[in-house]
């Protein structure tokens, strides 16, 4: 097991509403990456957060924002739910920019969201 | 663009045979990562092996090997004497980088592997 954990495990929302997912990152790991995995698909990069910042965004419109806290932790909130949010929501903590540090990235167990 | 191809989606072995998944990218990079991990159907991926675009030798990982053909783009990873436990969603990714010195990594579309008793 990693150190990376995330809330909930399950969730279901109705189309329209707003979620925030929450991840816990490894101790000692300072940079969070999202990601969004759609049904029988590869994870999609969603954005990444080092030192309390995002630093990288991927192909996701602006309803999709994020944080990172002093501890590092993160989250992700989605607004205006739409039915295609359905996923697993993987969150990824690395120790840094370094190329040999992401070479250790750690990823959670996911979120499972439901969109209705 | 970088982009990672797995072309089979479903493979099936017999326990205890070795089984390749197949795995190509597509980069213009010189220096770049490749990684495989297992998504059981539990949702979490588990790391499993790494190789770097300037290592020369192929990288182990106990049953897990990567063999990594740089002027073919391919980056196949073998399981070799597969057990029930690895039926799973394989996944190959590479690292990108970004703007702002930030990673990603690109996901393949997956294998799903079913090892038979």
């Amino acid at each position: 097991e990693t150190g990376v954990t995330q809330s909930p495990t399950h969730l279901i929302k109705t189309r329209g509403q707003q979620v925030t997912l929450r991840c816990s990152s490894q101790s000692g790991h300072n940079t969070v990456s999202w990601y969004q995995q759609a049904l029988g698909q590869g994870p999609q990069f969603i954005f990444q957060y080092y030192r309390e910042e995002e630093n990288g965004r991927g192909n996701f419109p602006p309803r999709f924002s994020g944080l990172q806290f002093p501890n590092y932790s993160s989250e992700l909130n989605v607004n205006a739910l739409e039915l295609d949010d359905s996923a697993l929501y993987l969150c990824a903590s690395s120790g840094g920019l370094a190329r040999s540090s992401y070479n250790e990235q750690f990823f959670g167990p996911g979120t499972r969201l439901t969109v209705l | 663009a970088q982009k990672i191809t797995q072309t089979q989606p479903g493979m099936f072995v017999q326990e205890k045979e070795a089984v390749t998944l197949d795995c190509t990218y597509d980069t213009s990079d010189q220096s770049y990562g490749l990684f495989w991990y297992k998504q059981p159907s539990s949702g979490e991926m588990i790391f499993l092996i790494y190789q770097g675009s300037y290592d020369e030798q192929n990288a182990t990982e106990g049953r897990y090997s990567l063999n990594f053909q740089k002027a073919r783009k391919s980056a196949n990873l073998v399981i070799s004497a597969s057990q029930l436990g690895d039926s799973a969603m394989y996944f190959c990714a590479m690292r990108v980088f970004i703007i702002q010195g930030a990673q990603k990594l690109v996901f393949g579309q997956g294998t799903r592997l079913t090892i038979n008793p």
